[in-house]
Order: structure tokens, then sequence, then C-alpha cells
């Protein structure tokens, strides 16, 4: 019954690989982000969608290209990975973009 | 942008003691002001939050309250507990042209709340 659950859990990679992350939220909400937290706890937006929609793309490498098949969905791939994406990405969702956001576990990637 | 500043950036109470933490934001077109609880190797959760028609708002052990003109809102939490501790995060709400507010997040206090 998790309302907003990611996949998977920790990631551990080398350098030049693609990955993705998968989220999804059960909520009924129409709108889901995508955050960064690096090692310092700074948490900062990267992407959001609202109805499928992309509202939110901050300055983020091309390399990262979210998708969303659906509204429950929001999933983020990553290509040629770099040390410096090593962080934990956490996927939240709300109601509308003014509401609060439910945030999902967080996935661990770890680039090496 | 916003630029948004938290302090302290560390707090450390004995239980029972009240906590404050501040959160000075610079866009004035901000409407939306909540704040955010992280326990360790958990996603952050929405505490308390607070639109800008309402000067405070009290939930049990927290409020928040709200200086528009100052532009800062902070997080007040009365009789701590151990299970307090964690890392709190402000996250103002930023004016996008669309007239929705996209969160922009403090760099966080972390609570430590001592037996």
């Amino acid at each position: 019954d998790t309302a907003v659950s990611q996949t998977p859990k920790y990631l551990v990679t080398q350098m030049g690989n693609d990955k993705s992350i998968k989220c999804e939220q059960n909520l009924g909400h129409d709108t889901m982000y995508w955050y960064k937290q690096d090692s310092k706890k700074f948490l900062k937006i990267m992407f959001s969608y609202n109805n499928k929609e992309l509202i939110i793309n901050e300055t983020v490498p091309n390399r990262f290209s979210p998708k969303s098949p659906d509204k429950a969905h929001l999933n983020l791939h990553i290509n040629s990975l770099e040390l410096g994406d090593s962080a934990v990405y956490f996927c939240a969702s709300s109601r509308d973009l003014s509401y609060e956001q439910y945030f999902g576990p967080g996935t661990r990637l770890t680039v090496t | 942008g916003e630029n948004v500043e938290q302090h302290p950036s560390t707090l450390s109470v004995q239980e029972g003691d009240s906590a404050v933490i501040k959160c000075t934001y610079s866009d004035s077109a901000s409407n939306y002001f909540p704040w955010y609880k992280q326990e360790l190797g958990k996603g952050p959760q929405l505490i308390i939050d607070i639109r800008s028609n309402v000067g405070e708002k009290k939930d049990q052990r927290i409020a928040v309250t709200l200086n528009k003109t100052a532009k800062h809102f902070s997080l007040h939490i009365t009789e701590t507990q151990p299970e307090d501790s964690a890392v709190y995060f402000c996250a103002p709400g930023e004016g996008m042209n669309t007239g929705f507010q996209k969160l922009v997040f403090g760099t966080g206090t972390r609570l430590l709340v001592s037996p």
C-alpha cells in the first residue's frame, strides 16, 4: 500500500553505463517530480510532469531523460553515467503543482 | 530564482525543550511555505505548511509562523522528543509564469534531541 514507490533502492554501476530508475504512485495525483539529493543533503528539483506533460525542466544535463508513460509513472533514464551523478534520487507526487508533495523512499545511485 | 537560507544548520536540544528553525527567502511571489522532515534513509515528509493569507498555523507540538513583509518563516517545535531528531527542510514556493509554485528547498537543519 506504499503511496510512492521507487525501484531499485540501490544502484551501483560503472562510469559510462546507462541506467533507469522507475517511480510509481497510487495516490491518483496529476503531478510527479524527480529530485536529486547530493552528499551534503542539498535537495534540488530536476523535472516535473503534470498530466504526462513536462512542465519543469531545470538545468540538467541532456544525459538525463524523464519519461512518463501515464500519470501514475515517471521514470528517469540516465545515459553515460559520470562520477558526479552519484546521489540519492527521489521521486515525488502531488495533487497539483501547488499542493503537498509525497516523496518516495529514494534510490541511492553510486557510480564507480 | 528563489534564494533560500535556513538557520541554524544544526541544533541540539534537551528533551522537553523548544526548537526554532528560521527560513528566509527572496521571491516576493512566493505564497506557499512548507516544512519537511527527513529521517535517516527516508524521503522528506511534509509536517506543516502555511499559505500567504495566514500568519500562523499550529498542529499539536508543531507551529509555523510567517512574516511576508520580512520574507521569512519559522518552524517551532515544543516539548521536543527524541523521535523529533531528523533533518528539517523549508521549501518556499517559487512563483512560475504558469501561476504554480515550484518548491525550492533550503539547506536543511539537523535537529538532535537528547534524552
